[in-house]
C-alpha cells in the first residue's frame, strides 16, 4: 500500500538550532517526493521536491532534503532555524501524474 | 509554478445549506485537484477534475455531496452540498504543473 509516515507529530526547537523532520514512504513505483509547508491560516507552499538524480536536494528558505532509497526516507533538514519557520510541514509522495499521498504532518514550534 | 486564488477565503454556513468554492489559476492546466483538510488533520483528496471530462472521486466522496465543475483550463468549482458540522474543514484546490502540484490558499468552512 502507498503511504507516508511522519513519526513526529510535534517538534520544538530553539531559534538557531538545527532541524531534521523525518519522512518515510511506501510506494510501488519510482517515487516523486515533496515537502510542503503550511503556515497558520495559509495554503501549502512547496519547499522542495525530488524526482531523480542527486539525492540531496536544495529548496527554498534554506531547507534541504536527502532521499535514501534503502531506508525509504526523505528527511527534511535546516542547519539553523528561524522563528518564521514555525509552521506545519507535510511530506508527500506520488508518481509522475499520480495523486499525492500526504503524511499526517509535523508541527514545528520555535522558541526564541 | 502557478498562482492560484480561491473564493471565498472563509465562510460560516448553516446546516443543510450548500456552498460553492471557486478556484482560479493564472495559466492553463489540465489537471486540477480538490482536497479537504479537517481540523488538525492532513490533506485528503476529494476528486481530480480534468477539463472536458467528469471529475474522478476518491473513495468516500460522492458527486451528490461534492459536485465539481471544470468549464475551462483555468477555473473549477467545488460545491459542498447539504452541509453538516462534519463538513467544517479547509478546502484546497491544487493544479498539476509538469511534475508538481501547487496549492491555493484554501477556503476555511465552518458549518453551524
Amino acid at each position: 500500500a502507498q503511504s507516508v509516515t511522519q513519526p513526529d507529530i510535534h517538534i520544538t526547537v530553539s531559534e538557531g538550532a538545527s532541524l531534521e523532520l523525518r519522512c518515510n514512504y511506501s510506494y510501488g513505483a519510482t517515487p516523486y517526493l515533496f515537502w510542503y509547508v503550511q503556515s497558520p491560516g495559509q495554503g501549502l507552499q512547496l519547499l522542495l521536491k525530488y524526482f531523480s538524480g542527486d539525492t540531496l536536494v536544495q529548496g527554498i528558505k534554506g531547507f534541504e532534503a536527502e532521499f535514501k532509497r534503502s531506508q525509504s526516507s526523505f528527511n527534511l533538514r535546516k542547519p539553523s532555524v528561524h522563528w518564521s519557520d514555525a509552521a506545519e510541514y507535510f511530506c508527500a509522495v506520488g508518481g509522475n501524474t499520480d495523486k499525492l499521498i500526504f503524511g499526517t504532518g509535523t508541527r514545528l514550534q520555535v522558541f526564541p | 509554478s502557478a498562482v492560484i486564488s480561491q473564493k471565498p477565503s472563509r465562510d460560516i454556513c448553516q446546516r443543510g445549506t450548500s456552498l460553492t468554492i471557486q478556484c482560479q489559476v493564472d495559466s492553463q492546466v489540465t489537471m486540477m485537484f480538490w482536497y479537504r483538510q479537517q481540523p488538525g488533520q492532513s490533506l485528503t483528496l476529494i476528486a481530480t477534475a480534468n477539463q472536458g471530462s467528469e471529475a474522478t472521486y476518491e473513495s468516500g466522496f460522492v458527486i451528490d455531496k461534492f459536485p465539481i465543475s471544470r468549464p475551462n483550463l483555468t477555473f473549477s468549482t467545488l460545491t459542498v452540498s447539504n452541509m453538516s458540522p462534519e463538513d467544517s474543514s479547509i478546502y484546497l484546490c491544487s493544479v498539476q504543473n509538469t511534475d508538481t502540484q501547487y496549492f491555493g490558499p484554501g477556503t476555511r468552512l465552518t458549518v453551524l
